[in-house]
């Protein structure tokens, strides 16, 4: 079946970027999804690029998607001890998501 | 109001026993999801439903059970509870559209002794 990859962890210092990569294996997605949870709380849908598109910009939060390489990564700018929380990719796959193993994001001062 | 709310959000419960796993929406969404989250292993699938007489297995069926009780109500059963069934678990809904983005209920944490 599809498969969707990330990183487990990653630490950051307050005021830098952060980038958040994910690979995946469908080779016909349309669309691609990050989702953030917050300790105790459910998921939270962030952003989402369509297949066609190379990049989408939301304030601090900057989606890349390579289509060749199969691969998509989520840039946070100036990030913030808020920001801390797992990040989940999913793929929207023949009506239904595929999800990451998740990465969880440190940020300390 | 929370849009998708889940009860109970924690319960501790025996090995054998019935436990059910009760998801609401206001929404107005057609499709609704269960999913399990593991550490290290992201959510998976347990079973979802497209409308109330539609009911699908999803990656992880085996020792699930599920009941569409009316568009709003989405409820999860595990029949004969077991400790590697202790999770996280999420109900979600969706409405099918363009992109078909779900919508994430807190989630219930079980834990199986």
């Amino acid at each position: 079946g599809e498969d969707v990859e990330q990183s487990l962890f990653l630490s950051v210092r307050e005021g830098d970027s952060s980038v958040i990569n994910c690979t995946y294996t469908d080779s016909s997605s349309t669309y691609l999804y990050w989702y953030k949870q917050e300790p105790g709380a459910g998921l939270q849908l962030l952003t989402y690029i369509f297949s066609n598109m190379d990049m989408k910009q939301d304030q601090r939060l900057t989606v890349l998607l390579n289509k060749k390489d199969k691969h998509l990564s989520l840039r946070i700018a100036d990030t913030q001890t808020g920001d801390s929380a797992i990040y989940f990719c999913a793929d929207y796959n023949t009506d239904k998501l595929i999800f990451g193993t998740g990465t969880r994001l440190q940020v300390f001062p | 109001d929370a849009d998708v709310t889940q009860t109970p959000r924690n319960r501790i419960t025996k090995t054998g026993k019935r436990i059910m796993l009760e998801c609401s929406q206001t929404k107005g969404h057609d499709r609704m999801y269960w999913y399990r989250q593991d550490p290290g292993l992201g959510l998976r699938l347990i079973y979802y439903s497209f409308d109330v007489k539609d009911i699908n297995k999803g990656e992880i069926s085996d020792g699930y059970s599920v009941s569409r009780q009316a568009q709003a109500k989405f409820s999860l059963s595990l029949e004969s509870a077991i400790p590697n069934q202790t999770a996280l678990y999420f109900c979600a809904t969706s409405s099918g559209g363009r992109g078909d983005t779900q919508y994430f209920g807190p989630g219930t944490r079980l834990t199986v002794l």
